[in-house]
């Protein structure tokens, strides 16, 4: 059974980075798929921040482009995100996921919620 | 870019159908035949439902069935249970991103 989660800090200061680190056991994410980040803001719907491939090809959504990246530790199994500069609009639930194939993801973290304050 | 949309709210009685409509354009649910959709409990992660317009994952019900036209998907829920009143949420690719759908509460009466 593939089950991911999420870890990080649940708060992080205006103007400073947040990150957050996904680990995934019962598959290994050099054998494929893409593993992308989404969010939630409180009482609002989903925003999806970007993905990677094992390989390391990323994408990300273009108006949070200049701010995101996201990594691969193949050795850890294990996917991180990094955004930059956040602001009161960057709180939310992050959740990160497994993409099987043009936007179908099929297994999800429990998500974590990140305050900036 | 923007996202998809959706009606903020439907509802329906036990046992009868629904279709939730997500709306986008040429550039996401029109040229691609990647639409997916959530199901979203309170405090839960997102479910998929449906993905590839009209595929379901194993596990989810037969109830649930997805389309295209142009430039909507359309999610249909039929027999409808007390457990289906949720969040619902489309997703789209669209060029080398993804874009969701503003998300539909539905509510069993």
């Amino acid at each position: 059974q593939v089950q991911l989660q999420e870890s990080g800090p649940g708060l992080v200061k205006p103007s400073e980075t947040l990150s957050l680190t996904c680990a995934v056991s019962g598959y290994s994410i050099s054998s494929g798929y893409f593993w992308g980040w989404i969010r939630q803001p409180p009482g609002k719907g989903l925003e999806w921040i970007g993905n990677i491939y094992g390989s390391g090809i990323t994408y990300y959504n273009p108006p949070l482009k200049s701010r995101v990246t996201i990594s691969v530790d193949m050795s850890k199994n294990q996917f991180s995100l990094r955004l930059t500069s956040v602001t009161a609009a960057d709180t939310a639930v992050y959740y990160c996921a497994r993409e099987i194939n043009g936007g179908g993801m099929d297994y999800w973290g429990q998500g974590t919620l990140v305050t900036v304050s | 870019q923007s996202a998809l949309t959706q009606p903020r709210s439907v509802s329906g009685s036990p046992g009868q159908s629904v279709t939730i409509s997500c709306t986008g354009t040429s550039s996401d649910v029109g040229g691609y035949n990647y639409v997916s959709w959530y199901q979203q409990h309170p405090g839960k992660a997102p479910k998929l439902m449906i993905y590839d317009v009209s595929k379901r994952p194993s596990g989810v019900p037969d109830r649930f069935s997805g389309s295209k036209s142009g430039n909507t998907a359309s999610l249909t829920i039929s027999g409808l249970q007390a457990e289906d009143e949720a969040d619902y949420y489309c997703c789209s690719q669209a060029d080398s991103y993804l874009v969701f759908g503003g998300g539909t509460k539905l509510t069993v009466l």
